[in-house]
């Protein structure tokens, strides 16, 4: 198994600009997340998916797209970039089963996306 | 590689009281974070308490407190006073010192009662 996937590494963008950070997990996983991290700051969710065509908000959407058209893939999308979106971002996902609030969460090594 | 163990899945304890969550990590890297975070129902990730590896001061957050210890790789978190809002996911988390590679633990469920 690979786990969690995320390309690409390292991303500069021109504000205004527009791209697709990728996500892909092997493990069969349900649910999905999106988080972003600022230096020094602890996560903050921005999208999550419970499932292929199940998407919901988190805390900090604004300026982001998600879409889940498979188990294994979760994209998020920039549009119009812009200096405030220049953060770490971590894509994790999670075996949550029925009747449990949450699961332990797997990580991807994660984004780093500067905007200038 | 980076591991994270909490071998604690579920804890309970009442209002009012102290509460201590175990944590231990693997690495091999000498300069890294550590956090705790906490997870509710909204799945929010809300950061709790972090810690600097080359701070040996412990880190405190109101209630919140934690016992570093970096030779025996432990990091476990205190709660004070605990309060019905406390009741949640916890989990510990490790991240290396370029802001990359977190690793979390599999979380233990605290619940505090009335």
């Amino acid at each position: 198994n690979a786990g969690v996937t995320q390309t690409p590494k390292f991303r500069i963008l021109k504000i205004g600009q527009s791209m697709t950070l990728q996500c892909a997990q092997d493990m069969n996983h349900n649910y999905m997340y999106w988080y972003r991290q600022d230096p020094g700051m602890g996560l903050k969710l921005i999208y999550y998916s419970v499932g292929a065509g199940i998407t919901d908000k988190g805390e900090v959407p604004n300026g982001y797209n998600v879409s889940r058209s498979t188990t294994e893939d979760f994209p998020l999308r920039l549009e119009l970039a812009a200096p405030s979106q220049t953060s770490v971002y971590f894509c994790a996902s999670s075996p949550t089963h029925s009747g449990m609030e949450t699961d332990t969460q797997y990580f991807g090594p994660g984004t780093r996306l500067t905007v200038l | 590689a980076q591991t994270v163990t909490q071998s604690q899945p579920e804890m309970s304890v009442q209002e009012a009281e102290t509460v201590t969550l175990s944590c231990t990590y693997d690495t091999s890297e000498n300069n890294y974070y550590l956090f705790w975070y906490k997870q509710p129902p909204s799945r929010q990730m809300i950061l709790v308490i972090r810690q600097e590896a080359y701070k040996q001061q412990n880190a405190t957050e109101n209630r919140f407190s934690v016992n570093f210890q970096k030779a025996a790789k432990s990091f476990s978190l205190k709660i004070s006073d605990s309060q019905l809002g406390d009741t949640a996911m916890y989990f510990c988390a490790l991240q290396d010192n370029y802001g990359q590679n977190f690793v979390f633990g599999p979380g233990t469920r605290l619940s505090v009662l009335p």
